[in-house]
């Protein structure tokens, strides 16, 4: 089973659409990454949660923290054909482990 | 560009085979870690290397095994090729081996054991 686990899997919205990727864990979060991954390329780092109830944000993506929930979300608003790629979340783990989720693939149709 | 690069950008190897996969780190990060990412699939983090020496390993068997050098570069070495090794491998750096700590990530390689 995985320890972090993303839905929806995939998701394809229309253009200008807002959408939430959710991110749920099965162990204690000590800190929530969130990255964008173009297809078949490296990692973009996109923010980093610390603390429960934290909140980011970067252009028109906001990231948010529910330590007790153990679960991130990540919020597009007005989606753009740029936003369209892999999201991963990450978490540390003890031991200098680093754990991704499954991903959420998402295509923004123009 | 975050100043990971990674080589070679693409390889192709027959199973049973040896190989070496390259990774050079942001300027002034010590901390290197490779994951294996399978089509469809989230990264998997195969072992972490904090100077010079492995700090922490996923799940993965003996035969994947790495280095690291002096100036923080670091290698990934597969033996005893298997299809199923076949998948991007990503290097990340960061500057300090602790928890909450960004990491850099390189493009990958794309290895294909046929």
């Amino acid at each position: 089973s995985q320890e972090l686990e993303q839905s929806p899997q995939s998701l394809i919205v229309q253009e200008g659409k807002n959408l939430t990727i959710n991110c749920t864990s099965s162990k204690t979060l000590y800190g929530l990454y969130w990255y964008k991954q173009k297809y078949g390329e490296g990692l973009i780092f996109l923010m980093m949660l610390q603390k429960g109830g934290e909140e980011k944000s970067h252009e028109k993506i906001t990231a948010k923290l529910d330590e007790k929930k153990q679960q991130s979300s990540l919020h597009i608003t007005a989606s753009q054909p740029s936003h369209a790629g892999i999201y991963l979340c990450g978490a540390d783990r003890p031991g200098n482990q680093f754990y991704f989720g499954t991903g959420t693939s998402l295509t923004v149709i123009p | 560009e975050t100043g990971v690069t990674q080589s070679p950008t693409h390889l192709i190897k027959t199973r049973g085979q040896q190989v070496t996969l390259r990774c050079s780190s942001q300027s002034g990060h010590n901390t290197v870690s490779w994951y294996q990412q399978a089509l469809g699939q989230g990264p998997q983090f195969i072992f972490q290397y904090y100077r010079e020496e492995e700090n922490g390993r996923g799940n993965f068997p003996p035969r994947f095994s790495g280095l690291q050098f002096p100036n923080y570069s670091s290698e990934l070495n597969v033996n005893a090729l298997e299809l199923d090794d076949s998948a991007l491998y990503l290097c990340a750096s960061s500057l300090e081996a602790t928890v909450n700590t960004e990491a850099f990530f390189g493009q990958g390689t794309r290895l294909t054991v046929v």
